[in-house]
């Protein structure tokens, strides 16, 4: 079975400034998917970023980035010019993609609070 | 607007009761998901359905029941024999059970005493 683990129960970062949040998870698939989901205090979860494994390329979505590590199975979220609307819960997941009970299911780790400081 | 919705926001029963928490798309959505979120833990898979008429456990089953007689609507019944119902639920979909992403509803909050 998959597992994902956040290491960084809280996080803090200035407003403008730049944050790594960080990811890693366990698996023995070769292809699967990564995102990054925010849930802010309203508890709707977004979409943040999404990666596949078989891409090489780190996704980049505006001031969101990865950094994918395939052998090391980490995959870590930058903010950059961090902003006060980016304070909420930062959840880590992995997708399946092999065959049985595991294909599509979302594997979550333990989330992130990120506090921002003006 | 297309989108997920989950009704009510807060939920309240006593215990010994079943309780059914609602979820309906307008996304055309073939795959639903149903999600328990416990304070200081990640997501767990309750349910899940590929399809009209038909539905999976995940890893937390026991306790709850789904239906799926509609491609827009997958409720979720929280029965008397799940030991600990109290949490948030969170409902999602995506485009099929091959669509990389989920999206996600704003949830129900169940509190049972």
């Amino acid at each position: 079975a998959q597992t994902v683990t956040q290491s960084q129960p809280e996080m803090s970062v200035q407003e403008a400034e730049t944050v790594t949040l960080s990811c890693t998870y366990d698996t023995s698939e070769s292809d699967y998917y990564l995102f990054w989901y925010k849930q802010p205090p309203s508890r709707q979860m977004i979409l943040v970023i999404r990666q596949e494994a078989y891409k090489q390329q780190n996704a980049t979505e505006n001031r969101f980035s990865v950094n994918f590590q395939k052998a090391a199975k980490s995959f870590s979220l930058k903010i950059s010019d961090s902003q006060l609307g980016d304070a909420a819960m930062y959840f880590c997941a992995y997708r399946s993609l092999a065959g049985g009970t595991s294909y599509g299911k979302l594997t979550f780790g333990q989330g992130t609070i990120l506090t921002v400081h003006p | 607007d297309g989108g997920i919705t989950q009704s009510p926001k807060y939920l309240f029963r006593k215990e010994g009761q079943n309780v059914t928490l609602s979820c309906e798309q307008n996304l055309n959505h073939d795959a639903m998901y149903w999600y328990r979120q416990d304070p200081g833990q990640g997501l767990r898979l309750i349910y899940y359905s590929q399809i009209v008429n038909d539905f999976q456990k995940g890893d937390i089953a026991e306790g709850y029941s789904v239906s799926r007689e509609k491609k827009e609507s997958f409720p979720l019944t929280v029965t008397s024999a799940q030991k600990n119902p109290t949490a948030f639920y969170l409902c999602a979909s995506s485009i099929d059970h091959a669509g990389p992403e989920q999206y996600f509803g704003p949830g129900t909050r169940l509190t049972v005493t």
